[in-house]
């Protein structure tokens, strides 16, 4: 157990839908990051907050978003649905600004109809 | 920018028998180096990783992987697999920051290894 945790673990929608992923990160870590997984484009970083200010930036589109609240607890929002988003989606945490070692939550494995 | 590349999307591998995953990676510099593994419907988690000094670095669970400048290369190794290390395997690196750490981290496509009794 990595001490991050993901909701839900899966989520199936329609196209054109919005929905919301939310990472709890480890006790204390003030970093989290965003991945998506997919079988063609591998692990792609998506975005990263150090306690509540974003702090880069990846291969994220502008139908997604996130933030981090005070709490450091971290929401991805995909909005627009295309059958192109059914992926696995990480978050990770960090104690840093700066990445070392990443603890990686189980994903929430997201499926567009 | 910095890439990983990982040529053995595969890897088939007898118990027992020895290891090597490769990993090779673009970087102007010498970069901070990981590898990662990832079970069936779990989160990746670290096995080991390289910031500078022996170039030889352990990690959990037997693995051991060696920094190779001129190679551009960061391959892991375990001497006897077991079966229970059947998983996908993910090399990344990360840029080094001056503050300390690595500033991102890109990873590979992954090698899936398959061990056979």
């Amino acid at each position: 157990d990595s001490g991050v945790t993901q909701t839900p673990k899966h989520l199936i929608t329609a196209t054109g839908q919005r929905v919301t992923l939310r990472c709890s990160p480890r006790s204390g870590d003030l970093s989290v990051y965003w991945y998506q997984q997919s079988l063609d484009q591998g692990l792609q970083f998506l975005i990263q907050y150090y306690n509540g200010e974003e702090r880069a930036k990846g291969n994220i589109l502008e139908r997604f978003s996130a933030q981090q609240f005070p709490d450091l607890h971290s929401e991805l929002n995909l909005s627009s649905l295309e059958l192109g988003d059914s992926a696995l989606y990480f978050c990770a945490s960090s104690t840093r600004a700066l990445t070392g070692e990443l603890f990686f939550g189980e994903g929430s494995r997201l499926t567009v109809l | 920018a910095q890439s990983v590349t990982q040529p053995d999307i595969h890897i088939t591998v007898s118990e027992g028998a020895s290891l090597e995953l490769r990993c090779n990676y673009s970087y102007g510099a010498t970069p901070y180096l990981f590898w990662y593994v990832q079970s069936p419907g779990q989160g990746l988690q670290l096995l080991l990783k390289y910031f500078s000094g022996d170039t030889l670095v352990q990690g959990i669970k037997g693995f051991e992987a060696e920094f190779k400048r001129s190679q551009s290369s960061f391959n892991l190794r375990k001497p006897s697999v077991h079966w229970s290390d059947a998983a996908e395997y993910f090399c990344a690196v990360g840029a080094p920051h001056s503050g300390g750490g690595a500033d991102g981290l890109t990873f590979g496509k992954g090698t899936h290894l398959i061990i056979q009794p």
